[in-house]
């Protein structure tokens, strides 16, 4: 497709669900980003992938949040046992390479997750 | 990565430069400086980045002073479509692309 796209666009689940959020990349973009945002404040680093890799993780917040992206394009961002503090945006990037400079990443439009 | 600090928010008239400063006293030599911004229910977009020369594209002109501790962005003539969060963040290039977002400046654009 055009750009990077996030589903589902809503998800609205029970505490201690489990919840899978997809992002499909850019076509051809080796970098992939997870990022999340809660209301009022900047985008929160998560993980990063290149190719079929974690290359840095640091963002997870807990062992609850697990991120795959196994064969270097489609990614799924998995959080177990669900807490109401997960409530969120949940934004995916993916950018052409992490050797380029330009540092554009570009965004999809993002997953909200409501934990009730 | 170097720290950014921003106002949390301005307002411009319509038709008038937007001029968004950021002050990043702690960057390094190579460290670039990056524009994005954010409106409402969308993820983030690129919009502009540089070293230490001025910069300018088709959405904006990057002014980062001759020490590199601060930088402003300028929107020429400002448009409702340009109310949106704005974010500074400084990185290295070569470093893996994860951007570093600070709470940005919400810039409203009023008719």
């Amino acid at each position: 497709g055009a750009g990077v796209s996030q589903t589902p666009s809503n998800k609205v689940t029970e505490k201690g669900k489990y919840v899978e959020l997809r992002c499909d990349p850019i076509s051809g973009h080796t970098a992939l980003y997870w990022y999340r945002q809660s209301l009022g404040q900047g985008p929160e680093f998560l993980i990063y992938f290149q190719g079929t890799g974690a290359a840095d993780d640091s963002g997870l917040p807990n062992d609850r949040f697990f991120a795959v992206r196994p064969e270097g394009s489609v990614s799924t961002l998995k959080i177990q046992r669900t807490e109401r503090g997960d409530s969120a945006v949940y934004l995916c990037a993916s950018s052409l390479s992490r050797d380029t400079h330009t540092g554009e990443l570009f965004f999809g439009e993002g997953s909200r997750l409501t934990v009730l | 990565d170097a720290k950014t600090t921003q106002p949390p928010s301005m307002d411009c008239a319509e038709g008038r430069a937007a001029n968004l400063p950021c002050n990043h006293s702690t960057i390094s030599g190579n460290e670039y400086v990056y524009w994005y911004r954010q409106i409402h229910s969308q993820g983030p977009q690129y919009i502009i980045h540089g070293l230490k020369n001025n910069e300018t594209n088709e959405m904006a002109s990057l002014i980062i002073t001759e020490d590199r501790k601060s930088s402003t962005l300028i929107l020429p003539h400002a448009t409702l479509r340009d109310t949106a969060v704005y974010y500074c963040i400084v990185r290295i290039y070569n470093q893996g692309g994860k951007l570093i977002f600070g709470q940005g400046t919400e810039l409203s654009v009023k008719p």
